[in-house]
């Protein structure tokens, strides 16, 4: 079936770091990716509906300038977590929409555990 | 704008039990899907089930079984004899046509099966 890689899995950095999280789809092409971010006990956020090509579409009360998004290619699609404080530390999924198909489902990688000290 | 419903935050049974997992969902668009997910500890999410609005057959895989009704707006998720293998976080689903397949999720039910 069709496998999306995200990477890293799990990053520990100090304050004011930038950190870049990869979604790569292994076996199909997306000109569409989405970006959901999870607090502890907290369901699925959508973030960021990243397209393939184009700017991302920011959900409200995402801040474009803090969370910057570049989709490249149609296998990969990038989240740069700019200057990182201890409040963006979060579980951050990514999604892949295959572009083959009509309404084909999203599949997500594995997530990356994000932690700010 | 589309919602999704989880009413019950967690729920515990002892094994063997049968659990039913609530959803309940509102969206204005006749064509939509709802998904159900499966998030162990680990955090990965697991796929379980897509169903287009159009489709309202009961569906069955081994011990998982569905329940959509469109009367209700309802999509409950039941486990047949429940395992402690079950036990994770369930996340009822939906993604309208003209959303553009974005996916809005329910607040989640944290299952715990008990041996």
């Amino acid at each position: 079936g069709a496998v999306v890689s995200q990477h890293p899995s799990r990053v520990i950095c100090k304050s004011g770091t930038s950190v870049k999280i990869e979604c790569r789809s292994l076996d199909f092409q997306a000109t569409t990716m989405f970006w959901y971010r999870q607090f502890p006990k907290q369901s699925l956020m959508l973030m960021a509906t990243s397209n393939e090509g184009s700017k991302a579409t920011y959900e409200q009360g995402v801040e474009k300038d803090k969370f910057l998004i570049n989709h490249a290619s149609l296998t990969l699609s990038t989240l740069t977590v700019t200057s990182a404080h201890p409040e963006d530390s979060s579980f951050y999924i990514c999604s892949a929409r295959p572009n083959q198909g009509c309404n084909q489902p999203q599949h997500f990688g594995d997530g990356t555990r994000l932690s700010i000290l | 704008a589309q919602k999704v419903t989880q009413a019950q935050t967690e729920i515990s049974v002892v094994e063997k039990e049968d659990v039913t997992l609530d959803c309940v969902y509102e969206t204005r668009d006749t064509t939509y899907y709802l998904f159900w997910y499966k998030q162990p500890p680990s955090g990965e999410l697991v796929f379980l089930i897509r169903r287009n609005s159009f489709d309202e057959q009961n569906e069955i895989s081994g011990r998982y079984s569905w329940n959509f009704q469109k009367s209700t707006s309802s999509f409950n998720f039941t486990i047949t004899a429940s395992q402690v293998v079950d036990s994770a976080v369930y996340f009822c689903a939906l993604s309208e046509v003209t959303s553009g397949s974005r996916l809005t999720f329910g607040e989640g039910t944290q299952l715990t099966v008990n041996p």
